[in-house]
């Protein structure tokens, strides 16, 4: 079993459309979690950080479920400029450092 | 930007050969991972260096090893390069505390032929 898995999509949904993405984790000492944005062939960009409480940031709302191991984030008023690769990143600390991510959810929206 | 800058941008190397990386850390950004990423999949956690060591190692063989500078900045050096090492070799810098929140230079694409 992947470490952290995601659907790959693609995800195909009209602009203005609600889309929403789960993640699943399979160490329950996971400590940090994270949403970044990837455009075709450019780096990975933070998106956001996801909080026990969930956290919101404009249209991007982000949710934690421990008990289930499971992260979601969810877009609203779906946006041309949103069509991306969104991967789910998990991290936790045992001997070192790890940042584990997800192979990523691919978002199409179209006009 | 990030702040985070890798060099070179593209890079084509020949099977048996060794390549060295180059990135330079964030403003205050004391820690420095290195992440592979092939076509299609999410960046696969090579190494971290905190502190010029090492300290924490993906599943990834000894051919790959890095350093870290007292300037923060760091290198990943790939020796007898195979043709699966083709990809996008990603840098990242944090700061070791606060939030674990990465940042992520352009990266390098290597190309092994």
């Amino acid at each position: 079993r992947k470490e952290v898995e995601q659907d790959p999509g693609p995800f195909n949904v009209p602009e203005g459309a609600t889309v929403a993405f789960n993640c699943t984790y399979s160490n329950s000492a996971s400590q940090s979690f994270f949403w970044y944005r990837q455009d075709c062939r450019k780096e990975p960009k933070l998106l956001m950080s996801v909080y026990s409480s969930g956290n919101e940031d404009g249209r991007f709302t982000a949710q934690l479920n421990r008990a289930s191991q499971y992260i979601s984030l969810l877009i609203r008023d779906s946006k041309l400029s949103d069509s991306a690769t969104y991967l789910c990143v998990v991290a936790w600390m045992d001997s070192s450092y790890k940042l584990i991510f997800g192979s990523g959810t691919r978002l199409l929206v179209r006009p | 930007e990030t702040g985070v800058t890798q060099s070179p941008t593209h890079l084509i190397k020949t099977r048996g050969q060794q390549v060295t990386l180059r990135c330079s850390s964030q403003s205050g950004h004391n820690t420095v991972s290195w992440y592979q990423q092939a076509l299609g999949q999410g960046p696969q956690f090579i190494f971290q260096y905190y502190r010029e060591e090492e300290n924490g190692r993906g599943n990834f063989p000894p051919r790959f090893s890095g350093l870290q500078f007292p300037n923060y900045s760091s290198e990943l050096n790939v020796n007898a390069l195979e043709l699966d090492d083709s990809a996008l070799y990603l840098c990242a810098s944090r700061s070791a505390s606060g939030n674990h929140e990465q940042y992520f230079g352009p990266g390098t694409r290597l190309t092994v032929t």
